[in-house]
């Protein structure tokens, strides 16, 4: 079974700033990694994922994240923030279960609130 | 290339109604999973949909069933519905794990 952990449900930046979201998973076999991103009524847009390779992540507008297995962390960051940033994130944690098959799991999710 | 596409979009029922909802998944993709978003929280797997069997489930009651057909597309039913019931319904198509696609989701209401 896997499990991922968001730490912070509520995140708040200023524009231009920093934009660090935690997430730390657990699984016992080797995971596939994602972050989503949904707006308002909206839902689920991938910001981006990591299956097997380079472990710095490149997403969608300006988002990447770095897959630290000792650490067992898939933190998501973006150099400075836009208000167009505001919305909710959701780390996931997608791990083969047997026969052919694949859970996709998900932490309980950040709002990122930008302020002007 | 059409992604991943649910219906109805919004609908309200009453407790102890049934409903059905649809989902169509992404061109090339098999595979259909369920999850609910409540209000405030993280999406929750119902179950897993794979060559028209239901292949893995979450911790949901029986009361929540589903069905999938040989073109891949899939419905999910609740019957004897609950307050609690009430959410954001996601459909998600993959392929082998690493390419999940969502859709936009049918929002439920129960009053």
């Amino acid at each position: 079974a896997q499990s991922v952990t968001q730490l912070g449900s509520h995140v708040s930046v200023s524009e231009g700033a920093l934009v660090l979201l935690r997430c730390n998973y657990s699984s016992s076999v080797p995971p596939y990694l994602f972050w989503y991103v949904q707006y308002p009524n909206q839902g689920l847009q991938l910001l981006l994922k990591y299956t097997t390779g380079a472990t710095l992540v490149k997403g969608i507008n300006g988002f990447e994240a770095e897959f630290k297995k000792s650490e067992t962390s898939f933190h998501l960051t973006k150099p400075s923030a836009h208000m167009s940033d505001a919305a909710e994130y959701f780390c996931a944690v997608s791990a083969y279960s047997g026969a052919g098959s694949y859970q996709l799991t998900f932490g309980k999710g950040t709002k990122l609130s930008v302020i002007p | 290339d059409a992604g991943v596409t649910q219906s109805p979009t919004h609908l309200i029922k009453t407790r102890g109604q049934q409903v059905t909802l649809r989902c169509s998944p992404k061109s090339g993709h098999d595979t259909v999973s369920w999850y609910q978003q409540a209000l405030g929280q993280g999406p929750q797997f119902i179950f897993q949909y794979y060559e028209e069997e239901e292949r893995q489930r979450g911790n949901f009651p029986d009361r929540f069933s589903g069905h999938q057909f040989p073109n891949y597309s899939s419905e999910l039913n609740v019957n004897a519905l609950l307050l609690g019931d009430s959410a954001l319904y996601l459909c998600a198509s993959s392929f082998w794990g690493v390419g999940y696609t969502f859709g936009s989701g049918t929002r439920l209401t129960v009053v």
